[in-house]
């Protein structure tokens, strides 16, 4: 069965720095994908990035990268130079070509000190 | 595109009653998926449907929710009776086939008294 797990409950970065937001996962399936969610506290699920189980590079989306290392079956989330507006709530998902579903991490909260 | 839409954004119920949540999802999107997220359980999947057929329940927690998918531009996710702890909010989600993009929509807070 598929599983994810974020241990970092919560974090804080200080503004324009980089951070990394930890996310590792479990699965049997050869095909799957990773995603990255932000919710701000206004409660919207916002799409940030996607990596496929066959991608040979790290996916980025202008300021978010994701450090894609398979064989330690780790997924985490890096943002550079970090804003006020990126304290929210983020969540690291899998879904898995046999099921097609989408499985969330427990979050983790970051909070982006000026 | 008018993206997921779902109906209410706010409900407050009494316990024991009957709550009915709604969701439209993307047009030409295949997959759609209810998700809970309580502070306590986090986000949940409780039910997905492909091509309007129900592919995966284990998630719903009990009998007293049901969910259906008539058509493609619609779908019910029904609580009966309520309760308190069923108080949550509970997003919908669709995604298409070979695409990987899954979009939520903006929830329905439900609050149970």
């Amino acid at each position: 069965a598929q599983k994810i797990t974020q241990t970092q409950p919560g974090m804080f970065v200080q503004e324009k720095e980089a951070v990394t937001l930890d996310c590792t996962y479990d699965t049997s399936d050869p095909s799957y994908g990773l995603f990255w969610y932000k919710q701000p506290s206004s409660g919207e699920m916002i799409f940030l990035i996607y990596q496929g189980s066959y991608d040979q590079q790290n996916a980025t989306e202008g300021r978010y990268s994701l450090n894609f290392q398979k064989a330690r079956k780790s997924a985490n989330l890096v943002i550079s130079a970090s804003q006020l507006g990126d304290s929210a709530m983020y969540f690291c998902a899998m879904w898995e070509d046999s099921s097609y579903k989408l499985i969330f991490g427990s979050g983790t909260r970051l909070l982006v000190r000026p | 595109d008018a993206g997921v839409i779902q109906s209410p954004r706010h409900e407050v119920t009494e316990m024991g009653q009957e709550v009915t949540l709604r969701c439209k999802p993307i047009s030409g999107h295949d997959y759609l998926f209810w998700y809970r997220q309580t502070m306590m359980r986090g986000l949940e999947l409780l039910i997905y449907f492909n091509n309007n057929v129900p592919i995966d329940d284990s998630g719903m927690p009990e009998d007293r929710f049901s969910a259906k998918m008539p058509n493609a531009s619609f779908s019910t996710l029904k609580i009966q009776p309520s309760e308190p702890r069923d108080s949550a909010v509970y997003f919908c989600a669709s995604s298409r086939t070979g695409n990987y993009g899954y979009t939520f929509g903006s929830g329905t807070r439900l609050t149970v008294v």
